[in-house]
């Protein structure tokens, strides 16, 4: 079946410090995938996407992401952060073989620590 | 150009009771997709709609319906409603050949069920 995993609920992190919040999936054909921000009480905003080519793919807000085929995962990184990153943040995957839709990890709360 | 925008915002209903939301999708796009987010979880697939009929749906029970209309708006209706069927309701809509541009997000609406 396919899915999405999101190994952490909650990374906490001092600001200024780098974070990795980690996605990996379950495939056996080629994928898109993408990482979305979710503020409080809004909706999803797209952070970056992968959908062929260089698998070091930048994003807004300094964020970049990194797709490892063998490993299937899509690690998202920031070098340092800053307390308005502080919100939810959902790995999705959209398998090319199947219909349109795309599915979420459950996403990870990045927790920013004066 | 305009995003997607979704009403209403919040609403209360009862148990049993029948509702329905709204999603206006963004300008050039002719798929929307429906999603729902419970509390602390990633957002759920639960259908979606391209030239005015459905093109995938998630599982969810039958009491999950929708519609779209000719200028690619869309509805989400839920019949009997229970009350695990609180959460955020959000809509996504897509370019119909931009199977890579990911989705444009509404901010949502909020539905509680008491």
């Amino acid at each position: 079946a396919q899915s999405v995993t999101q190994l952490d609920s909650q990374v906490p992190v001092f600001e200024e410090a780098p974070v990795e919040l980690r996605c990996n999936y379950s495939s056996s054909v080629s994928v898109y995938l993408f990482w979305y921000v979710q503020y409080p009480n809004q909706g999803l905003q797209l952070l970056l996407k992968y959908l062929s080519g260089s698998t070091l793919v930048k994003g807004i807000n300094g964020f970049e992401a990194e797709f490892n085929k063998s490993q299937t995962s899509f690690h998202l990184r920031k070098p340092s952060v800053h307390i308005s990153d502080t919100a939810e943040y959902f790995c999705a995957v959209r398998w090319m073989n199947r219909d349109d839709k795309i599915i979420f990890g459950k996403g990870t709360r990045l927790h920013i620590l004066p | 150009e305009t995003g997607v925008t979704q009403s209403p915002t919040h609403l209360i209903k009862t148990r049993g009771q029948q509702v329905t939301l709204r999603c206006s999708s963004q300008s050039g796009h002719n798929t929307v997709s429906w999603y729902q987010q419970a509390l602390g979880q990633g957002p759920q697939f639960i259908f979606q709609y391209y030239r005015e009929e459905e093109n995938g749906r998630g599982n969810f029970p039958p009491r999950f319906s929708g519609l779209q209309f000719p200028n690619y708006s869309s509805e989400l209706n839920v019949n009997a409603l229970e009350l695990d069927d609180s959460a955020l309701y959000l809509c996504a809509s897509s370019p119909a050949n931009g199977q890579g541009q990911g989705y444009t997000f509404g901010s949502g609406t909020r539905l509680t069920v008491v």
